[in-house]
C-alpha cells in the first residue's frame, strides 16, 4: 500500500531554516508529483507547491517564492521541502501528499513546525 | 481570505442529505477540475473527489460532486455520524498558477 512517512516535529527559532522530509512507498516514485500542504493551528489548508519527481521541476506558490525550495532523492524515494527566514506565522503542521494540481490521494502523517524565540 | 468561498458550518441529522457549496471564479472552478477533502480532526486530509464528481476507490457513493460554472458543490447522502468533519475544495487557479483552496466548512452530525 501507499505509504507516506515524514520526519519529526522541529522547533526553530525566528530566521532558521527548517527541512521536511517525505519518505514514500508501495509505488514507482518517479510516477507521481509530491505536493506540500501546510495548515497553521485551527486554520485551514495552504498549498505550499509541487514538485515533479520525473523532472525534478518545481511550481510553487507565489507567496512562498524565494523562500521554500522543494527537492527529491530518486534512489531513497524521498522528498523533502526546506523553508527560509522562517517568521512565527509559519508554525503549523505541513503535509507531504502523493499528487499535483489539487489531486492529492495519498498524504503523509505530517510535521508539526513550531517557530518561536 | 480564501479564493474559493465555503459556509464556514453545516450540519445535519444522521439519515438527512446535506450540501456544502463552494464558490469561485473564471480563473478556477469556471476553468478546472473541483476537488474535495474530509479531514477529521488532528488527521491528515482525504480525498473524496477529484475531477469535480468523480469517487476515488473506496470512497463510499453517499459522497458525490458537481459543478455548474463557477461554482461547485458536495453532497453527502444518509448522513452518519462519522461524517462530522472539516471539508475543503480546492482547485488549479490559472490567474495565481497555483492551487487555492477554500476555508473549510465543519459539519455537525446532530
Amino acid at each position: 500500500q501507499v505509504q507516506l512517512v515524514q520526519s519529526g516535529a522541529e522547533v526553530k527559532k525566528p530566521g532558521a531554516s527548517v527541512k521536511v522530509s517525505c519518505k514514500a512507498s508501495g509505488y514507482t516514485f518517479t510516477s507521481y508529483g509530491i505536493s506540500w500542504v501546510r495548515q497553521a493551528p485551527g486554520q485551514g489548508l495552504e498549498w505550499m507547491g509541487w514538485i515533479s519527481v520525473y523532472n525534478g521541476k518545481t511550481y510553487y506558490a507565489q507567496r512562498f517564492q524565494g523562500r521554500v525550495t522543494m527537492t527529491t532523492d530518486t534512489s531513497t524515494s524521498t522528498a523533502y521541502m526546506e523553508l527560509r527566514s522562517l517568521r512565527s506565522d509559519d508554525t503549523a503542521v505541513y503535509y507531504c501528499a502523493r499528487g499535483a494540481g489539487g489531486d492529492c490521494l495519498d498524504w503523509g502523517q505530517g510535521t508539526l513546525v513550531t517557530v518561536s524565540s | 481570505q480564501s479564493v474559493l468561498t465555503q459556509p464556514p458550518s453545516a450540519s445535519g441529522t444522521p439519515g438527512q442529505r446535506v450540501t456544502i457549496s463552494c464558490s469561485g471564479g473564471s480563473s478556477n472552478i469556471g476553468s478546472n477540475s473541483v476537488y474535495w477533502y474530509q479531514q477529521l480532526p488532528g488527521t491528515a486530509p482525504k480525498l473524496l473527489i477529484y475531477r469535480s464528481d468523480q469517487r476515488p476507490s473506496g470512497v463510499p457513493d453517499r459522497f458525490s460532486g458537481s459543478k455548474s460554472g463557477s461554482s461547485a458543490s458536495l453532497a453527502i447522502s444518509g448522513l452518519r455520524s462519522e461524517d462530522g468533519a472539516d471539508y475543503y475544495c480546492a482547485a488549479w487557479d490559472d490567474s495565481l498558477s497555483g492551487v487555492v483552496f477554500g476555508g473549510g466548512t465543519k459539519l455537525t452530525v446532530l
